[in-house]
This record gives C-alpha cells, structure tokens and sequence, in this order.
C-alpha cells in the first residue's frame, strides 16, 4: 500500500558507473520530483514531471537523465557516476499545485 | 527570489512546547508546509496552510502564518521523546511548473 516507492533503498557503487534508481506512486498524482539532500540534509529539488513531462530542471549536470515512462512512474538514470553524487535521493508527488509525499529516499554512495 | 530560512537546531525539555520558527521570501508562496524527516527515514508531511490563512490547529500541531512578515511558525504542544526528528518548513507557488522549496531543516532534540 505504498504511496511513493523507490528502488533500490541502498546504492554503493564505483566511481565511473552509470546506475538507475526507479520510483512508482499509486496516488494517481499527475507531478513527480526527483530531490536531493546532501550530508547536511540540505534538500534541493533536480527535476519535476508533471504528466510526463518535464516541467523543472534545477541545472542539474547532464549526467543525471529523468524518464518518464508514465504518470506513475518516474525513474533516474546516473552516468559517469562521480564521488559528489554521493547523498539521498528523493523521489516525491503530488496533485499538481498539492502536497507532495515523498519516498523513503535511497541512499546513494560512490566510492 | 525563492529562499526559506529556519534555524537549525532546537533543545526542548519533554512536555514543554517547542516552536520552530520558518522565514521565507517569496510573496506569491501561496502553500506553506512542515514536514518531519526521522533518522533514515523520508520526509512526512505533518500539515500545511494556505497563504490566505493565519492559523491551523491539528491535535498538538498549531501552525501561524504571518503574512505580512513571511514569518511561519510551527508549534508543537506537550513534546514527546518520538517527536525528535528534522522539520523542515517548506513553500510552493500557485502554478503549473510549481516546485516546493524546503529549508534547511531544524533539528529538533527533547531532552528529559
């Protein structure tokens, strides 16, 4: 019954890699997000789908590629993976203009 | 511009009141929330307000807004050990490409 799901919750992966985390809600919410916090629990948002388009890139490097596959799912895709791309990822939705409810993050690492 | 500021750290004896204090800048935030994140866990959202509201109350959650300062506020009455956590104070705009803007979070302690 989960809202807002992320896979995988743990990542740790070299230097170098391209990995992919996915997200699903079953809220029938029309916007997803992908956000970021780093080790000081700053939260800043990266990009923001709304019926699979994308609406916000927050200059982001262009390692980092969002899809949509469908209003439900929102995936992230991470190439050349690099040491300060180590942190939480957040993926969130909401009801365009609403509250948005978040995953439970996964924790990123890159060695 | 878009910026919300909270302080980041506050100590409060159990069963007291602790209120987290939340400054934002942009006036056309027209939603404003809080939200709980526990130690490895995702973000909650505990409650929200309308830009057009001074107040909201739920159970030991009281929420003030003062527009006119940008000033929000979110009290949380009688404090428990399980309340311990980051709130973050956070906004968003009436728009279609709208984007939640979070502060940097304030980290709450409850100390016997």
């Amino acid at each position: 019954d989960t809202a807002v799901s992320q896979t995988p919750k743990y990542l740790v992966t070299q230097m170098g890699n391209d990995k992919s985390i996915k997200c699903e809600q079953n809220l029938g919410h029309d916007t997803m997000y992908w956000y970021k916090q780093d080790s000081k629990k700053f939260l800043k948002i990266m990009f923001s789908y709304n019926n699979k388009e994308l609406i916000i890139n927050e200059t982001v490097p262009n390692r980092f590629s969002p899809k949509s596959p469908d209003k439900a799912h929102l995936n992230l895709h991470i190439n050349s993976l690099e040491l300060g791309d180590s942190a939480v990822y957040f993926c969130a939705s909401s009801q365009e203009r609403g509250e948005a409810f978040f995953g439970q993050g996964t924790r990123l690492t890159v060695v | 511009g878009e910026d919300v500021e909270q302080s980041l750290f506050l100590s409060v004896r159990e069963g007291d009141s602790s209120v987290i204090n939340c400054t934002y800048t942009d006036s056309s935030s027209t939603y404003l929330y809080w939200y709980k994140q526990e130690p490895g866990a995702g973000l909650q959202l505990l409650t929200y307000i309308f830009s057009n509201m001074d107040m909201k109350q739920d159970q030991r959650l009281t929420v003030l807004l003062n527009k006119k300062d940008k000033h929000l506020s979110l009290r949380i009455a009688d404090t428990q050990t399980g309340d311990s956590a980051i709130y973050f104070c956070a906004e968003s705009r009436y728009s279609s490409a709208s984007k939640i803007i979070f502060g940097s979070g304030t980290r709450l302690s409850i100390r016997p």
